[in-house]
């Protein structure tokens, strides 16, 4: 299994805290994703990572910021949650194969609650 | 905006049917992938193809890429109860570029 952890898994907040969600890798793998999963909405890219300090938005990004000091951390942080952020959050990790996106082995989520 | 649309969204069959999930687009892609999630897990990769009218095959379960690599299909032959689960397909553009996602097919195999 690839080296991927989301912390924390759980998390309970009340609405206009700061949240910030941790996604660690042992792989050495230039690529990192957020993305959020919703009933009937499947995996939407939140933010994703280049390299170091490279980050771009996805289709979902407002209400969240990202940042990846190191190669290995790359974290998501909701400055002020909103109900609408109750999800399930993704990480993901990739690098090129043969010029195209590789597989994405993913964290184990992160149920975020917003109460 | 690239778009995958998947079908169906939800499918309930008996073990040893045999089922087709299609996932489709106007776009053009560089490669799609097809993953499988279980609850309470990320989605794991099932298979990748990069090359219009590509097939392939992972046991019980073949994979096409459409000739102008804007759609394709997974085919599940005689089902079984352990390939419940959510089915995702994903599509890669430019390299290094994230993938975007279908909404997915839930698949309830019962015995």
């Amino acid at each position: 299994d690839a080296g991927i952890t989301q912390s924390p898994r759980h998390k309970v907040t009340e609405t206009g805290t700061p949240v910030t969600l941790r996604c660690h890798q042992t792989e050495n793998h230039r690529y990192m994703y957020w993305y959020r999963q919703d009933p009937g909405h499947g995996l939407r890219l939140i933010h994703y990572s280049y390299g170091v300090k490279d980050t771009d938005k996805g289709e979902v990004s407002d209400g969240y910021s990202v940042s990846r000091s190191k190669t290995e951390d790359f974290l998501l942080t909701l400055e002020s949650a909103t109900s609408s952020q109750t999800s399930v959050y993704f990480c993901a990790i990739s690098e090129l194969r043969q010029g195209v996106t590789g597989e994405l082995f993913f964290g184990e989520g992160s149920r975020l609650t917003v109460l | 905006t690239q778009l995958l649309e998947q079908s169906p969204q939800f499918l309930s069959i008996q073990e040893g049917e045999n089922l087709t999930v299609y996932c489709n687009s106007s776009s053009v892609f560089s490669s799609l992938q097809w993953y499988r999630q279980e609850p309470g897990e990320g989605p794991v990769l099932l298979v990748t193809v990069v090359t219009g009218g590509e097939v392939k095959k992972l046991k019980r379960l073949t994979f096409q890429f459409g000739d102008a690599r804007k759609d394709s299909s997974l085919h599940i032959t005689a089902a079984q109860p352990g390939d419940t689960g959510l089915y995702l397909c994903a599509g890669g553009s430019q390299a290094g570029t994230a993938l975007i996602f279908g909404k997915g097919t839930t698949l309830s195999v019962s015995s």
